[in-house]
């Protein structure tokens, strides 16, 4: 498996800011993107993915992605105090994950 | 509803001793993989099934041992040559083909060595 690599927390930002999360990965022919959120001692949940370069936004979450620069972000607006949980950022490549170590949100209410 | 069902949810080990954990899935999904997490790390692929009756070796494959007899079943066992096997194991299945989606996790086997 290939190194990603995730912003290093924790991340602490206000009720109601924009979380912004960062991860790069080091395998060029990783086509596929996946962001994952697990709370403390719960297994990983999938939030969001991306395929294609640019952002795909659904709900409050926007995922960007930029092949050329090996870089994909999720960005978490109006955070609420549910968002507070450690993300993980997971390329795919030959149908398996690689994930990154994950960047921990606190949300302060 | 479909899913991945882990169990038991907490195992204690007694060193020396190899244990075995439960990983169903009843989502019809070709491949299946065990993951280990540590506090702070990523998780760290143990082994892999992507038909039955086939595995390949992860990346910590080391002291763990893998059968996949069934297409919903993929028992993990951990052996005694395994020397700290203090983690989170996680258990995940997906579709190969199906490059848009990503796993699905079941809830996890917190092991502690006793």
């Amino acid at each position: 498996q290939k190194e990603v690599e995730q912003n290093s927390g924790p991340l602490s930002v206000p009720e109601g800011a924009i979380a912004s999360l960062n991860c790069t990965y080091s395998d060029r022919v990783s086509q596929s993107f996946f962001w994952y959120r697990q709370y403390s001692g719960k297994s990983p949940e999938l939030i969001m993915s991306i395929y294609s370069n640019g952002d795909k936004e659904d709900g409050r979450f926007t995922a960007q992605l930029n092949k050329a620069s090996q870089y994909v972000s999720l960005l978490i607006r109006d955070s609420q105090p549910s968002d507070s949980a450690t993300y993980l950022c997971a390329p795919l490549n030959d149908y398996k994950l690689s994930f990154g170590a994950g960047t921990t949100v606190t949300v302060r209410a | 509803d479909g899913g991945i069902t882990q169990s038991p949810k907490y195992l204690f080990r007694k060193e020396g001793q190899n244990v075995t954990l439960s990983c169903e899935q009843n989502l019809n999904h070709d491949a299946m993989y065990w993951y280990r997490q540590d506090p702070g790390q990523g998780l760290r692929l143990i082994y892999y099934s992507q038909i039955v009756n086939d595995f390949q070796k992860g990346d910590i494959a080391e002291g763990y041992s893998v059968s996949r007899e069934k297409k919903e079943s993929f028992p993990l066992t951990v052996t005694s040559a395994q020397k700290n096997p203090t983690a989170f194991y996680l258990c995940a299945s997906n579709q190969p083909g199906g490059a848009n989606y990503g796993y699905t996790f079941g809830s996890g086997t917190r092991l502690t060595v006793v």
